[in-house]
């Protein structure tokens, strides 16, 4: 059981907005930045978003990260089928000094 | 741009120790603000967090890790490695090592090396 809860899947059609969200608690999320990673299939993670809500050069505007309270969301909009992968949240937890992720989202685009 | 490549056996024995090295090019380990950590990645399930190191030695692992992890830095080598003790068929997973940023996030990866324990 992840510290960090995500939803097991989500799906859109291309072109649409999707969210994922990742709910924690104020042991990690509530009080610390967390990130967002890509999985495409048989590669490594990939960081999407930092400090809730910044992107690292070269990621598109179609992603963003927002934060309230102790839930984190991930959000793509114009949906590609080039995004289909596994999305997981993450973040430092302060009761248990260290890092955590979320079960991770497998996203698929209808 | 940063690259990390991880190499080691691909297969270990129960009760025996994997060991792995993550070769960094195009960056020191020594540089200060970021820290060399492993995760890992069973067969179709999640990421774990594993541990980090910080160029000077200091650790901290995964509580649920801590009696068999042993991360070690060598900075003339610019690399770090990852002992775990006594594994299991549990500890059969894809290993990747990363730059994170203290407390922050993990901006760089290797592409991961699977390990598999069987006898």
């Amino acid at each position: 059981q992840s510290v960090l809860t995500q939803p097991p899947s989500v799906s859109a059609a291309p072109g649409q907005k999707v969210t994922i969200s990742c709910s924690g608690s104020s042991l990690n999320i509530g009080n610390n930045y967390g990130s967002w990673y890509q999985q495409l299939p048989g590669t490594a993670p990939k960081l999407l978003i930092y400090d809730s809500n910044k992107r690292p050069s070269g990621i598109p505007d179609r992603f963003s990260g927002s934060k309230s309270g102790m839930s984190a969301t991930l959000g793509i909009t114009g949906l590609q089928t080039g995004d289909e992968a596994d999305y997981y949240c993450g973040t430092w937890d302060s009761s248990l000094s260290a890092w955590v992720f979320g079960g991770g989202t497998k996203l698929t685009v209808l | 741009q940063v690259q990390l490549q991880e190499s080691g056996p691909g297969l270990v024995k129960p009760s025996e120790t994997l060991s792995l090295t993550c070769n960094v090019s195009g960056g020191s380990v020594s540089r200060g603000s970021y820290y060399w950590s492993w995760i890992r990645q069973p067969p179709g399930k999640g990421l774990e967090w594993i541990g980090y190191i910080y160029y000077t030695g200091s650790t901290n692992y995964n509580p649920s890790l801590k009696s068999r992890v042993t991360i070690s830095v060598d900075t003339s080598k610019n690399q770090f490695s990852l002992k775990l003790s006594s594994v299991t068929a549990a500890d059969t997973a894809v290993y990747y090592c990363a730059r994170e940023k203290y407390l922050g996030y993990s901006d760089y990866w290797g592409q991961g090396t699977l390990v598999t324990v069987s006898s």
